[in-house]
């Protein structure tokens, strides 16, 4: 079975302040893990993923994450906030295709909404 | 290139109605989903396909049911709809090592 947490459903930041928001997973085989971005009345869509090799990923808008199997952690992250930024985001983990038989379940985090403040 | 496309946006049922959401993806997708989003309650699985004839139970499959028509299609019916089926309901596809891509959403009211 897998589970992902999301700690802080609202977060706030200034407008050029550092972002944080926190994920950690569990799942019985190595993890494929993902962030995504809900605007308002939109779908979701991928931020970044982290599959296999290198741990720092780095998706679109300037965000990054590193996967921390030590810590069961995928934080997403980015330097400096944007009022564009203010948007739901959703950590998600998957089991790896190649090991449960080429299927991928994907599990959803609550979201976490990030709030902009000029 | 139109992804995953969900039919109706808005809906508005009575409770006991029925009605059936439907998706579509061109992708040529193996494995497609239904979610639902509440508020504070993220996305839940309702029900997914691993495969062109196959379908699974997902999280909350109560009141739903779902068919995988082709590879491309795959619908989630309502056969009673009740106020506690008022959510946004997410079609998503997925191929093995890559993302989901997710539809726009339906909006569903039943009073």
């Amino acid at each position: 079975a897998q589970s992902v947490t999301q700690l802080g459903s609202h977060v706030s930041v200034s407008e050029g302040a550092l972002v944080l928001l926190r994920c950690n997973y569990s799942s019985s085989v190595p993890p494929y893990l993902f962030w995504y971005v809900q605007y308002p009345n939109q779908g979701l869509q991928l931020l970044l993923k982290y599959t296999t090799g290198a741990t720092l990923v780095k998706g679109i808008n300037g965000f990054e994450a590193e996967f921390k199997k030590s810590e069961t952690s995928f934080h997403l992250t980015k330097p400096s906030a944007h009022m564009s930024d203010a948007a739901e985001y959703f950590c998600a983990v998957s089991d790896n295709p190649h090991l449960s038989g080429g299927y991928q379940k994907v599990t959803f985090g609550i979201g976490t909404k990030l709030q902009v403040i000029p | 290139n139109a992804g995953v496309t969900q039919t109706p946006k808005f809906q508005v049922l009575k409770t006991g109605q029925s009605m059936t959401l439907q998706c579509a993806q061109d992708m040529n997708h193996n494995s497609m989903y239904w979610y639902r989003q509440d508020p504070g309650m993220g996305l839940r699985l309702i029900y997914y396909s691993a495969s062109e004839g196959t379908t699974d139970k997902g999280e909350v499959p109560n009141g739903y049911n779902v068919s995988r028509l082709n590879k491309r299609e795959f619908s989630l019916r309502l056969e009673s709809a009740a106020p506690s089926q008022t959510s946004v309901y997410f079609c998503a596809s997925t191929e093995s090592n890559t993302e989901a891509f997710f539809g726009q959403g339906t909006r569903l009211t039943v009073v």
